[in-house]
């Protein structure tokens, strides 16, 4: 069965510090995964995916497919960070879009 | 710009009435979604469409319906309101093929009395 799991409700950083939301999923199969975010009073929008291997507003996420996981990552937390981050999987083919719980980032300065 | 657009920003229903949530978008595309978003809970799929008149079961279809006569519409169902169906209803679009991004509609607060 496809499953996303993010096992922290929220994650309250410094600004400048660190940040990794974690997330892990379960797919057999080729996975498609992507992180999106919603600030407040927005709506969900992409952040990244892992066929783009690219980097945005400083964030990555590496897809181990060993450990089943695609963790999002910032050295720096910046303030405007602050948001709702939720972890999503589809298949290869396409086909359903399944979310996880999300994650409430709130970075203080 | 893209968009996807749902009828209604919030609604307030009362127990046992039919209440529908209706979705539009402008970009062609195939695969469109309906779920609800609870804290702690993320997003759930309700369900799921890949073409006209097609549809697939989410995780939490129990007392919702949906209905896509047309590529540009898809819309939910709930066919006799009960007060734990209270929430935020989203509504996404995307293409057919996997890895493409989802758009999403600005979402309808829904609340049942």
């Amino acid at each position: 069965a496809q499953r996303v799991t993010q096992p922290e409700k929220l994650l309250s950083v410094f600004k400048g510090a660190p940040v990794e939301l974690k997330c892990n999923y379960s797919y057999s199969g080729s996975p498609e995964l992507f992180w999106y975010v919603q600030y407040s009073r927005q709506r969900l929008q992409l952040l990244l995916r892992h066929i783009s291997r690219e980097s945005i507003k400083g964030f990555t996420a590496d897809l181990n497919k060993g450990e089943t996981s695609f963790h999002l990552k910032k050295p720096f937390a910046q303030e405007e960070d602050s948001a709702m981050y939720y972890c999503a999987l589809s298949g290869h083919g396409g086909g359903k879009l399944i979310f996880g719980q999300g994650t409430e980032l709130s970075v203080k300065p | 710009d893209v968009k996807v657009t749902q009828s209604s920003r919030y609604l307030v229903k009362r127990t046992g009435e039919k209440v529908f949530l209706e979705c539009v978008q402008d970009m062609d595309h195939e695969n469109m979604f309906w779920y609800r978003q609870d804290p702690g809970l993320g997003l759930r799929l309700i369900y799921f469409s890949y073409d006209v008149k097609m549809k697939e079961k989410g995780d939490i279809p129990e007392g919702y319906s949906v209905s896509r006569e047309k590529k540009e519409r898809f819309s939910l169902i709930l066919e006799s309101a009960s007060t734990n169906q209270t929430s935020m209803y989203l509504c996404a679009s995307s293409l057919l093929q996997g890895g493409t991004e989802a758009f999403f509609g600005q979402g309808t607060r829904l609340t049942v009395v």
